[in-house]
Parts: C-alpha cells; sequence; structure tokens
C-alpha cells in the first residue's frame, strides 16, 4: 500500500522559519510534490522534487532524501497568510503522474 | 501560470438528483485531468484519472456507474454524480497536467445534498 506520513500540526511564530516533514512508502516513486491549501480553497502547487537535494523557490524550499524515504518544506520569514494546510504528494507511477497525498500538515503562524 | 477552472463553486440540491461538474484547462491542453474527493481537515483522495478520448480509470472502491466522467477534448472533463445521496457531500476538486506542467487544481466545487 501507500502511505505518507506529516505533522498534523505545527505552530511558529511570524517572521521565523518552519520546517515540515514528510516520510513515504510507496511501491513506486517518481517525485515529491508539495501543495498549500487554505480553509475552503484549492490546492496551489508549490514546488516538486525528483531527485535529491534542496530546490528554493523564494521563501519556500523542499528538500529530498530518496534513501530516507523522506522529505520537508522549508518555509522562511513567515507571514500570517502562510496560515494553511501542506500536503506532500507522491508521484507513484511514471506514465500515470497519479499523486497520493499526505493527510496534511496545518501551519498557524502566529503573531 | 496554468489556470484550471472548475464550476460551479457551490451545489445544493436534493436526493436522488444528478448534479454535473467541469473541469476546464484555460491556458494549456491537459493530456490527463484528475478528479479528487476531500472530506472536511482530511487529505485529497483520489477518485479518478481521466484522459481524453479514453474511458476513466476509477480508484478502488470508487463507483464508476455513480461517478461519469467524461473527457470529451483536451480542455474538459466533466464529474457526474448520479441519484445523489447525503453521503456523496463533499469537496470535488480537479486537477490537470500536461507533458510540462505538473498538476494545476481547480477551485472545487463544495455539493451539498438535502
Amino acid at each position: 500500500g501507500q502511505s505518507l506520513e506529516q505533522p498534523s500540526e505545527v505552530t511558529a511564530v511570524e517572521g521565523a522559519i518552519v520546517q515540515m516533514n514528510c516520510t513515504y512508502q510507496t511501491s513506486g516513486f517518481y517525485g515529491l510534490s508539495w501543495y498549500q491549501q487554505h480553509d475552503g480553497g484549492a490546492p496551489t502547487f508549490l514546488s516538486y522534487n525528483a531527485l535529491d537535494g534542496l530546490e528554493e523557490t523564494g521563501r519556500f524550499s523542499s528538500f529530498l532524501s530518496r534513501s530516507d524515504s523522506y522529505g520537508y518544506l522549508l518555509l522562511q520569514e513567515l507571514q500570517m497568510k502562510d496560515s494553511a494546510s501542506y500536503f506532500c504528494a507522491v508521484r507513484t507511477g511514471a506514465g500515470s503522474y497519479q499523486l497520493t497525498f499526505g493527510k496534511g500538515t496545518k501551519l498557524s503562524v502566529i503573531p | 501560470g496554468a489556470v484550471v477552472s472548475q464550476h460551479p463553486s457551490r451545489v445544493i440540491c436534493k436526493s436522488g438528483t444528478s448534479v454535473k461538474i467541469e473541469c476546464r484547462s484555460l491556458d494549456f491542453q491537459a493530456t490527463t485531468m484528475f478528479w479528487y474527493r476531500q472530506f472536511p481537515k482530511k487529505s485529497l483522495m483520489l477518485m479518478a484519472t481521466s484522459n481524453e478520448g479514453s474511458k476513466a480509470t476509477y480508484e478502488q472502491g470508487v463507483e464508476k456507474d455513480k461517478f461519469l466522467i467524461n473527457h470529451a477534448s483536451l480542455t474538459l472533463s466533466t464529474l457526474t454524480v448520479t441519484s445523489a445521496h447525503p453521503e456523496d457531500s463533499s469537496f470535488y476538486i480537479c486537477s490537470a497536467r500536461t507533458q510540462s506542467q505538473p498538476q494545476h487544481f481547480g477551485d472545487g466545487t463544495r455539493l451539498s445534498i438535502l
């Protein structure tokens, strides 16, 4: 079966840095994606890692270690608007591009 | 960036009716579209994968006769919830992708069956 583990909730202070982890056990692995979802809204694509290492996009960075079946999303200079749920998702098929989502981490940014 | 439009955003209807949800890729041709269901404070559960011009592939446990998917063109896929019942009430989200794009999601449809 497929399973992705994420902490359910994280609280961090405005201006700080937060790291949200994701560990996975899947029958296939072709990449790890991260999505942000505000309450009542649609998921928004943040990043994708197919290879080991760190990808940086502005305040957001994503890391992958395929040997450890582990990745994380790093948010710097936290803003109140970053309060949302963050989902990691594994692409499990080479051709199908299907994604299996984790249960998400709810990030609360406090003043 | 890529934009996916989903319509309607909210539907309230009586038990037994059928509801059609549209998903359109606005500025790219989507080789594949996906339909998800999400319960409150839960993750996205893939229902089916839809490829243009072919039958949709449904995930285990999803009734294909209840959730009819049509992918008639490279920019449009529809999900029809047939004979809807209160337990079908949920947030339905589509996504679309093409070879050079990751999955981009529509804004979702909140379906409430009375």
